[in-house]
Formats: structure tokens, C-alpha cells, sequence
């Protein structure tokens, strides 16, 4: 079965700082990577998506991520990070081919962003 | 379109009642599913359909029943309610398995007492 390991339960870090958050996945086929933002008391909302192409992806509020097939990873970045960041960030993973196809979720990684 | 929608959006139950958490989308996708959300475990799957009449077991699908008569509605049962039943339920809909975009609803937030 698939999984998502995310290496920090909860990260902080001052406003202007840089932010690395690490996922890794367990499936070696074709997959679909995401990244998903929880704010506080708000459902989620897609931060970014990979499906194919440039390893590089960027998405909304200045994130990028980096899909590295060769060690399963798809770490998500931001180069200052803002108050506003402060929130619940969740990799996930589907794939293809019956319950492959399921989105799958690492634990979360909380940020609290210090202003 | 209003999307994927969840009712009601909190709830009180005692141990051992019975409820229905609701679920509609009316994008027409064939895939729904249900997720719960605990702190520091992250979102899991508990059961999902892949269109009218078919569902199936997630990760987590003990205590829970769904049934998926049509397409637009996929409703989560919980028979008896067990405190560890206490979580914020989430239902999300697309195209289909392994679609490249999910649609979650706002979320149902279980408390059992």
C-alpha cells in the first residue's frame, strides 16, 4: 500500500525565514503529488500539484515544490515565510490502478510562523 | 455548481446513537470519498465509491457504513457512536480514481460524548 511519511510534526520559524518541509512517498509508479494548506479553522485548500513535466512546481502564495523521482520525495518550499503561512500542510499521493487511485496523506506538518 | 457540500457542519452525539453524516457534489464525478482528520495523523480514507452502487474500504472503515445510490450523494453511517468516533470528517469528490484534482467539502465536526 502507498504511504507519506512528512519528517516534521511542527516546525516554527521567525517571518522572513526560509521553509523546507520534506514528503516523502512509499510508491514507485506513476504517481500525483500535492500539497494541501489547512489555515486555522478552515477546510483544504490545494496549495500546489504534480503530475508530469518540470520537476519544479510552483503554486499559489509563492510555495514551490521539487519532485525528486530518484529518492521519492517532493519537498515543498518557500523562500520567506510570512505570518499569514502559519497553518497545517499536508503531502499527498495518488496513483493509478484500482485502490492506487486513492489520495493518500502524510500526518501533516504544523507551521507556526513567529512574528 | 456548489461544489461538494457536507451537513450539518457540527454535531453532538452520546455513545452508542446513531447519525448520518450527508454528503453532495454536483459535478457530476463518479469518485466520493470520506475521510476523518485526528490531530497528527493527518487525513484518513475510510471509504470511498467509484461511482453509483460500488464502494469499498479505506484505511480506516470499522464503525462506519456508506452506500452510494446515485451519483450526486455519498452518506457516511455511523451505527453506534464511540467517543473515538470523535474527529472532523471530511467528504471530497472527482472525476475519478486517481483524478488529477480532489474537491473537498467544509468538513463535519463529530464530537461523541
Amino acid at each position: 500500500a502507498q504511504s507519506v511519511s512528512q519528517h516534521n510534526h511542527h516546525v516554527i520559524l521567525s517571518e522572513a525565514a526560509s521553509l523546507e518541509l520534506g514528503c516523502n512517498y512509499s510508491y514507485g509508479g506513476t504517481v500525483n503529488l500535492f500539497w494541501y494548506v489547512q489555515y486555522p479553522g478552515q477546510h483544504l485548500q490545494l496549495l500546489l500539484k504534480y503530475f508530469s513535466g518540470d520537476p519544479l512546481v510552483k503554486g499559489i502564495k509563492g510555495f514551490e515544490a521539487e519532485f525528486i523521482k530518484s529518492k521519492f520525495s517532493f519537498n515543498l518550499r518557500k523562500p520567506s515565510v510570512q505570518w499569514s503561512d502559519t497553518a497545517e500542510y499536508f503531502c499527498a499521493v495518488t496513483s493509478y490502478g484500482g485502490s492506487q487511485g486513492n489520495l493518500i496523506f502524510g500526518k501533516g506538518t504544523k507551521l507556526s510562523v513567529k512574528p | 455548481n456548489a461544489g461538494v457540500t457536507q451537513t450539518p457542519k457540527f454535531q453532538v452525539l452520546k455513545t452508542g446513537q446513531s447519525m448520518t453524516l450527508q454528503c453532495a457534489q454536483d459535478m457530476n464525478h463518479e469518485y466520493m470519498s470520506w475521510y476523518r482528520q485526528d490531530p497528527g495523523m493527518g487525513l484518513r480514507l475510510i471509504h470511498y465509491s467509484v461511482g453509483a452502487g460500488i464502494t469499498d474500504q479505506g484505511e480506516v472503515p470499522n464503525g462506519y457504513n456508506v452506500s452510494r445510490s446515485t451519483t450526486e450523494d455519498f452518506p457516511l453511517r455511523l451505527l453506534s457512536a464511540a467517543p473515538s468516533q470523535t474527529s472532523v470528517y471530511f467528504c471530497a469528490s472527482s472525476p475519478g480514481q486517481g483524478a488529477r484534482r480532489q474537491y473537498f467539502g467544509p468538513g463535519t465536526r463529530l464530537t461523541v460524548t
